[in-house]
Order: C-alpha cells, then sequence, then structure tokens
C-alpha cells in the first residue's frame, strides 16, 4: 500500500516550453502533497506544500509563477514547470501525505527533466 | 542553515559488516525521524522512522539509535549486504499545522563490497 506514481519518468523539452509533471496517489488519498527538486548527489529541497483545493505554499527562493501547482483532488497534483530554461534541468519528485499518519511521506518515483 | 547535519558523506562496508551512518540536528521541536533508502533515478522509499520518546527501534537488519539529549541519531546496518548500496538520507520533522515537512540530512552513498 502507500504507492505514489509520477508521470512522465522523464522528459526532453525544448527552452521556452512548458512541462507538466503528474504526482497521483494510488490507493490513498493524499490532503497534502510536497514537491521536491534533487540536483545530482544531493538532498532533495522542498520547493512547495500543496493541499487539496487551496493555493500550495512556496518556500523561500522558488517563483511561483514559473511552478505552478495544482492539487484538485485528493489523489492528484500537478508540478507545471513554465517557459522551462536549461537550467531547470533537475529531478522533480513529489510525496504524498497518509491522512491519519500525516508524518509519513511516501515520495514517487520522480521524474527526470531535461530542458535543451 | 543546515538543521539536519549527516556524517559521512560516502561509506564503503563490507559485505556482512555494520554500516553506521549518523544524523544531528539543532531544532528540539523536531519530533520524528525517519531514515530513507534512495537508489539511483528512483524516489525515497522510506526504511524506518523514530518518535524522541523512544531510545532504539529495531525492523529485520535496520536499526536507529536516538540519543534525545545529544540531539543525534543514527542507522545501523547489520549484515551489510551489496544490494543495500544506495544513497541513505536521514531527516526530521515537526507538526506544522498538520502539515509534517521534512528536512533532509545530505545524504550517506553507502557502497557494500563483496
Amino acid at each position: 500500500g502507500a504507492v505514489v506514481s509520477q508521470h512522465p519518468s522523464w522528459v526532453i523539452c525544448k527552452s521556452g516550453t512548458s512541462v507538466k509533471i503528474e504526482c497521483r496517489s494510488l490507493d490513498f488519498q493524499a490532503t497534502t502533497m510536497f514537491w521536491y527538486r534533487q540536483f545530482p548527489k544531493q538532498s532533495l529541497m522542498l520547493m512547495a506544500t500543496s493541499n487539496e483545493g487551496s493555493k500550495a505554499t512556496y518556500e523561500q527562493g522558488v517563483e511561483k509563477d514559473k511552478f505552478l501547482i495544482n492539487h484538485a483532488s485528493l489523489t492528484l497534483s500537478t508540478l507545471t514547470v513554465t517557459s522551462a530554461h536549461p537550467e531547470d534541468s533537475s529531478f522533480y519528485i513529489c510525496s504524498a501525505q497518509l491522512a491519519g499518519r500525516q508524518e509519513t511521506q511516501y515520495f514517487g518515483p520522480g521524474t527526470r527533466l531535461l530542458v535543451l | 542553515q543546515q538543521q539536519v547535519k549527516q556524517s559521512p558523506q560516502s561509506l564503503i562496508v563490507q559485505k556482512g559488516g555494520i554500516s553506521i551512518i549518523n544524523c544531528a540536528y539543532e531544532n528540539t521541536a523536531f519530533d520524528y525521524f525517519p531514515w530513507y533508502q534512495q537508489f539511483p533515478g528512483k524516489g525515497p522509499a522510506l526504511l524506518i522512522a523514530i518518535r524522541p520518546d523512544v531510545s532504539e527501534k529495531k525492523e529485520g537488519r535496520f536499526t536507529i539509535s536516538f540519543n534525545k539529549s545529544a540531539k543525534q541519531f543514527s542507522l545501523h546496518i547489520m549484515d551489510s549486504q551489496p544490494g543495500d548500496s544506495a544513497t541513505y538520507f536521514c531527516a526530521a520533522s515537526i507538526n506544522g499545522a498538520g502539515s509534517y515537512q521534512l528536512t533532509f540530512g545530505k545524504g550517506t552513498k553507502l557502497s557494500v563490497i563483496p
């Protein structure tokens, strides 16, 4: 149980285009989902906290107009990287909190984004 | 300011040996301490977690030791196997308005050699 999926698993796009990444909790409802960014050989950096039905809370230094987050249902959150540039190339990972066990975050498999 | 300090950065252990990874935290408000295992190109997977009211927790070959007064906790992997080769992250969290945001250590790359 407590499986989180992400789609796509990897994406290559041209500079200036927008990319949408989906995060789904497959067998549980998640009122809160988190989006992280991870550079090679580095730790996970929290980008934003996504709550179902409300606006996401962004961490300091993360541009909310560039990284659009939508959490429209209890099982789906999306991250859209708008006008992507090569410096946005990274590994994006989402996690979901299991209701009733809110301290536990279950992570998705990640999405590798390469912007050319 | 790094709130969770993890060491060592990398670790090489022989098969069958004990792998030990240490973490120290600064914020005494942290109330949940998980360890995650991450393989290359994959998302982190929860290994084991502990709360500060417990000094030790064991699940199979994995044990967390927790020292509240020293603000330190560690992961011990007994009988380490090549399949344990991965990057391990310690983390800590506080319940903030019902949302537990994780603060991660920088990670330890473990290599278990045959």
